[in-house]
């Protein structure tokens, strides 16, 4: 257990949906890292948030948004939903915002019908 | 976009052999790290090595790094039916003020008894 936890484990939506993914870091992290893993991308990193503030953007797209609390959790949310957008999700925390391992949630699993 | 190729795709040995993994990357980085999924369930953190390092053990793991080659390999020694997952390294690049963490395309490993 990385003490990353996500929530829900299993989301199941329309095209054209949106969605709330959530994650709590790691107590004492303060950044948080979003991912994608699907079968034809692979792992690609979205975002992050360092104590509430966006540091590194990825391959994230325009209907897709994140932001961090002040108790530091963090929500992904997934609009106008495509068929494409169906991935584990996975969050990752890190106590710094730079060069440190990373410790990863058990992830969001999220099918668009 | 995927940073880097892992080499091979998928490895199937008996317990107590060892595996080797290859990574190789594109482009400069700050540190290396190589992460663990077992099957659609969230990433383990292995072990992480720096640029200006060569090499580092963790436990059965060995991991090298060669920046001239931009390649690093991962070698699990004596393996068990436990070590049994997918294996993942990724390159972390500064990026302003944040850390993106970049993954390869994964090596599945099979350990059979």
């Amino acid at each position: 257990d990385s003490g990353v936890t996500q929530t829900p484990k299993h989301l199941i939506t329309a095209t054209g949906q949106r969605v709330t993914l959530r994650c709590s870091p790691r107590s004492g992290d303060l950044s948080v890292y979003w991912y994608q893993q699907s079968l034809d991308q692979g792992l690609q990193f979205l975002i992050q948030y360092y104590n509430g503030e966006e540091r590194a953007k990825g391959n994230i797209l325009e209907r897709f948004s994140a932001q961090q609390f002040p108790d530091l959790h963090s929500e992904l949310n997934l609009s106008s939903l495509e068929l494409g957008d169906s991935a584990l999700y996975f969050c990752a925390s890190s106590f710094g915002p730079t060069y440190n391992e990373q410790f990863f949630g058990p992830g969001t699993r999220l099918t668009v019908l | 976009s995927q940073q880097g190729e892992e080499d091979p795709q998928a490895l199937s040995i008996q317990e107590g052999e060892n595996a080797t993994m290859n990574c190789s990357y594109k482009t400069s980085i700050n540190n290396l790290q190589w992460y663990r999924q077992n099957s659609g369930r969230g990433l383990v953190h292995l072990i992480l090595i720096r640029s200006n390092e060569r090499e580092k053990h963790s436990g059965r793991l060995r991991v090298t790094l060669d920046t001239s080659k931009k390649s690093s390999s991962l070698l699990i020694t004596a393996s068990r039916a436990a070590d049994t997952a997918s294996y993942f390294c990724a390159t972390d690049k500064l990026t302003g003020g944040g850390n993106k963490l970049t993954f390869g395309t994964g090596t599945q490993l099979k350990v059979e008894l």
